[in-house]
């Protein structure tokens, strides 16, 4: 059964630092790995979308990694602005049969002015 | 991004009552939709796939005859919960997959902004 793990849960940075978010998962089969962004009581906005056989995706100051191999997967934010606040989620859906994701727990960043 | 809209946005009910809950896709063609319940500072968790035309695929534990699923076009599912309880409560979310203007090949999934079900 596939899990996915995301590190840290919460994370508190001052406006305009780069920063680092954390996903790993279990069972390296997978077709691809979804990065999204919740807004508190919304829902969910893609962010980057990687396939299993790329290893970096890149939007505006976003760039998310991809090394199937070990299981990991990092979301890289570019010069942090308070806007950024949000829960970042990571999924990942596998290579077998069906269509469903996996979520990870999700990371809360919080960015101070 | 394609874009995935969801009605109602929250809704407040009595016990016993029946909600519905549509998840359209206004730029695509959705031959598959998701619908989620996330709890409070919680992850999203799956409660049943739709196939355009074909039953829901519920997961373990969720019963289908308290949460009616109907994806009777490409382009609409609903959710309805039945007789709702306040254990009901939750924020229901519906994502979607499919064809058409704004979507590619890539399989990525796209989540309708969600709908708040609170049941008095």
């Amino acid at each position: 059964k596939q899990e996915v793990t995301q590190i840290p849960a919460a994370l508190s940075v001052p406006e305009g630092e780069n920063l680092v978010l954390n996903c790993s998962f279990t069972d390296s089969a997978i077709y691809n790995l979804q990065w999204f962004r919740q807004d508190p009581g919304k829902g969910l906005t893609s962010l980057l979308l990687i396939q299993s056989s790329q290893r970096e995706q890149t939007s505006g100051r976003l760039n998310a990694s991809l090394d199937k191999s070990s299981g990991r997967s990092t979301l890289y934010i570019a010069a942090s602005q308070p806007g950024d606040s949000a829960t970042y989620l990571c999924a990942v859906r596998p290579s077998t049969s069906g269509s469903r994701l996996t979520f990870g727990e999700g990371t809360q960043l919080t960015v101070n002015p | 991004g394609a874009v995935v809209s969801q009605h109602p946005s929250w809704v407040i009910c009595k016990s016993g009552t029946s909600v519905k809950i549509e998840c359209r896709s206004l730029d695509f063609q959705a031959t598959t939709m998701f619908w989620y319940r996330q709890f409070p500072k919680q992850s999203l968790m799956l409660m049943a796939t739709s196939n355009e035309g074909s039953k829901a695929t519920y997961e373990q534990g969720v019963e289908k005859d308290k949460f009616l699923i109907n994806h009777a076009s490409l382009t609409l599912s609903t959710l309805t919960v039945t007789s709702a309880h306040p254990e009901d409560s939750s924020f229901y979310i519906c994502s979607a997959r499919g064809f058409g203007a704004g979507q590619s090949n890539t399989g990525e999934l796209f989540f309708g902004e969600g709908s708040r079900l609170t049941v008095l």
